[in-house]
């Protein structure tokens, strides 16, 4: 069976960091783009960044330009999301999720509250 | 940017019934439109992509159709385990953009 599961979620002061992972099993993700997508409470979705399957090429949303970057280890079979200078509008549900063209396989995701 | 517009943003149905999302680019989107159900608490589900062609495992009363700038979901005879919120995303261009959502309820 295809997995993919967050982790790194939490409760984090605003200006702060988190790295989230995406770890998957059943599937080889190098030949995958890789995509986070959150949704903030009682929201809906908002794609949030894109890493090609090399690695070579990455995406962002306005919204986390310069604080976020997504990141992958073919070798690990994981993803990461490194979030910097946390603001309170990022509380969100993170989603890893598979796919270039269409997005098949989702994770269960990890929450993110950045409140004091 | 390409916007998306979905309507209705809810939409109250019964068992049985025919429904229709309507999702409308603010510009062509080559057909890379994809069509996703929710639950709550849950990750989305890929429903449709391209547009129109039907994801793996999902029933056939699930359809996509449309081109250019609007497209639309059809379930055809709605049931129970379909009470959910649908989302459409262009996956065309960056930024990827999804829908506002469609609430689907009795």
């Amino acid at each position: 069976e295809v997995q993919l599961v967050e982790s790194g979620g939490g409760l984090v002061q605003p200006g702060g960091s988190l790295r989230l992972s995406c770890a998957a099993s059943g599937l080889s993700l190098r030949s995958y783009a890789m995509n986070w997508v959150r949704q903030a409470p009682g929201k809906g979705l908002e794609w949030v960044s894109t890493v090609s399957g090399s690695g070579g090429r990455t995406y962002n949303a306005d919204s986390v330009k310069g604080r976020f970057t997504i990141s992958r280890d073919n070798t690990k079979n994981t993803v990461y999301l490194q979030m910097n200078s946390l603001r309170a509008e990022d509380t969100a549900v993170y989603y890893c999720v598979k796919g270039r063209y269409y997005m098949d396989v989702w994770g269960k995701g990890t929450t993110v509250t950045v409140s004091s | 940017d390409i916007q998306l517009t979905q309507s209705p943003s809810f939409l109250s149905a019964s068992v049985g019934d025919r429904v229709t999302i309507t999702c409308r680019a603010s510009q062509g989107t080559d057909n890379y439109l994809a069509w996703y159900q929710q639950k709550p608490g849950k990750a989305p589900k890929l429903l449709i992509y391209a547009a129109s062609t039907l994801q793996s495992g999902v029933p056939s009363r699930f359809s996509g159709s449309g081109s250019g700038t609007e497209f639309t979901l059809t379930i055809s005879s709605l049931q129970p385990e379909d009470f959910a919120t649908y989302y459409c995303q262009q996956l065309n261009n960056y930024p990827l953009t999804f829908g506002g959502g469609t609430k689907v309820e009795i």
